[in-house]
């Protein structure tokens, strides 16, 4: 079975530090997708960052960066200078690369963003 | 990214009656979405994939008769909360594909979600 999990159920960083949240997950599928998605106060889910599997390289973007090991089956998001608006639920999502409907997600991980 | 508009974003209802929750995909075709309930300070709980034209599939333990979904057209899905009950309240969050190519067929986009308060 698939299962994904985020052991950090709430985290705090001061503006302008650097942060990691953890998520490993476990599937017997060789090819998938893994997710790092947002969610603010307004509840809108908003995808952060995207990595495929197949992919040695871990995904940029911009602030936002994974150190994926698919090995050891861990997915970490680092958020470099951390701003106020970053403060949100992030949750750590899971999909097979041929199974859309199967989206699997963390518990979600509280940040807590302070000035 | 694509924009998935969910409609209302908020709404209170008598215990007893139905409530119905729009979810439109607004600059592509969604033959497929989903729907989630998020209960407070929780993870996300797929309840059903909805199909362009069909029935929906319905998770193991979601009652397809109390939560009815249509997906009439490939931009709009609906689900009704029938004879709703308190402990029905919470968060429901729709979901869209674009089957389009590219990297934007890997993701899900996601609505506002609506929170509802059955009293």
């Amino acid at each position: 079975a698939q299962t994904v999990t985020q052991s950090q159920p709430e985290m705090s960083v001061q503006e302008a530090e650097t942060v990691t949240l953890s998520c490993t997950y476990d599937t017997s599928e060789s090819n998938y997708y893994l997710f790092w998605y947002k969610q603010p106060p307004s509840r809108q889910m908003i995808l952060v960052i995207r990595q495929e599997a197949y992919k040695q390289q871990n995904a940029t973007e911009n602030r936002f960066s994974v150190n994926f090991q698919k090995a050891a089956k861990s997915f970490s998001l680092k958020i470099s200078d951390s701003q106020l608006g970053d403060t949100a639920m992030y949750f750590c999502a899971y999909r097979p690369v041929y199974n859309f409907n199967k989206f699997y997600f963390g518990s979600g991980t509280k940040l807590n963003v302070k000035p | 990214g694509a924009v998935v508009s969910q409609h209302p974003s908020r709404v209170i209802c008598k215990s007893g009656t139905s409530v119905k929750i729009e979810c439109r995909s607004l600059d592509f075709q969604a033959t497929t979405m989903f729907w989630y309930r998020q209960f407070p300070k929780k993870s996300l709980m797929l309840m059903a994939t909805s199909n362009e034209g069909s029935k929906a599939t319905y998770e193991q333990g979601v009652e397809k008769d109390k939560f009815l979904i249509n997906h009439a057209s490939l931009t709009l899905s609906t689900l009704t909360v029938t004879s709703a009950h308190p402990e029905d309240s919470s968060f429901y969050i729709c979901s869209a594909r674009d089957w389009g190519q590219g990297e934007r067929n890997t993701e899900a986009f996601f609505g506002q979600g609506t929170r509802l308060t059955v009293v």
